[in-house]
């Protein structure tokens, strides 16, 4: 079964500090790993994935199939990042997207 | 670009009645549409995939016809929600499914929701 797992439903840290959101997840085939973001009053949007490879606005995220994680991460922490973030899997090519049960982040000054 | 809408924002309504709410893409055609439900404080749950031109393919434990789900043309999905009770009060999203340029990854766009009280 997919499953996607987020421990933490709060995280908060302070304004210049690393910041990692955890997420593991549970799948038989090949995953596709996605971080969403949700801020507050917008719409949930795509922050990134990880066959892109990319660095979005500072953060990364690494699959590490063997401890099927996700883990997003981010050197220096800034106030504009406090938001819901949402951890999602999806198989290869295939479209449905199963999600965490998200992580509140909140940067403080 | 990539922009999905959806209407309307919020709607309350009376228990037994049905809503009709409607998922657009703006600015691409969406061969797929995905539409899920969120309860407070908890994560999105796929409710259904929403195929151009065929029966959505709804996920278990989602009752078909109650969630009426209709993808008439590549830019618009509807959900219906039939003989609505309290306990379907929730915040319902889509999202519709955008290849990239390159043709190979396909992206979903989020709609901003629609907030259903049935009362």
């Amino acid at each position: 079964a997919q499953r996607v797992t987020q421990p933490e439903k709060l995280l908060s840290v302070f304004k210049g500090a690393p910041v990692e959101l955890k997420c593991n997840y549970s799948y038989s085939g090949s995953p596709e790993l996605f971080w969403y973001v949700q801020y507050s009053r917008q719409r949930l949007q795509l922050l990134l994935r990880h066959i892109s490879r990319e660095s979005i606005k500072g953060f990364t995220a690494d699959l590490n199939k063997g401890e099927t994680s996700f883990h997003l991460k981010k050197p220096f922490a800034q106030e504009e990042d406090s938001a819901m973030y949402y951890c999602a899997l999806s198989g290869r090519g295939a479209q449905k997207l199963v999600f965490g049960q998200g992580t509140r982040l909140t940067i403080n000054p | 670009g990539a922009v999905v809408s959806q209407h309307p924002s919020r709607v309350i309504c009376k228990s037994g009645t049905s809503v009709k709410i409607e998922c657009r893409s703006l600015d691409f055609q969406a061969t797929t549409m995905f539409w899920y439900r969120q309860f407070p404080k908890q994560s999105l749950m796929l409710m259904a995939t929403s195929n151009e031109g065929s029966k959505a393919t709804y996920e278990q434990g989602v009752e078909k016809d109650k969630f009426l789900i209709n993808h008439a043309s590549l830019t618009l999905s509807t959900l219906t929600v039939t003989s609505a009770h309290p306990e379907d009060s929730s915040f319902y999203i889509c999202s519709a499914a955008r290849t990239g340029f390159s043709g190979d990854q396909e992206t979903q766009y989020f709609g901003p929701g629609t907030r259903l009280l049935v009362l």
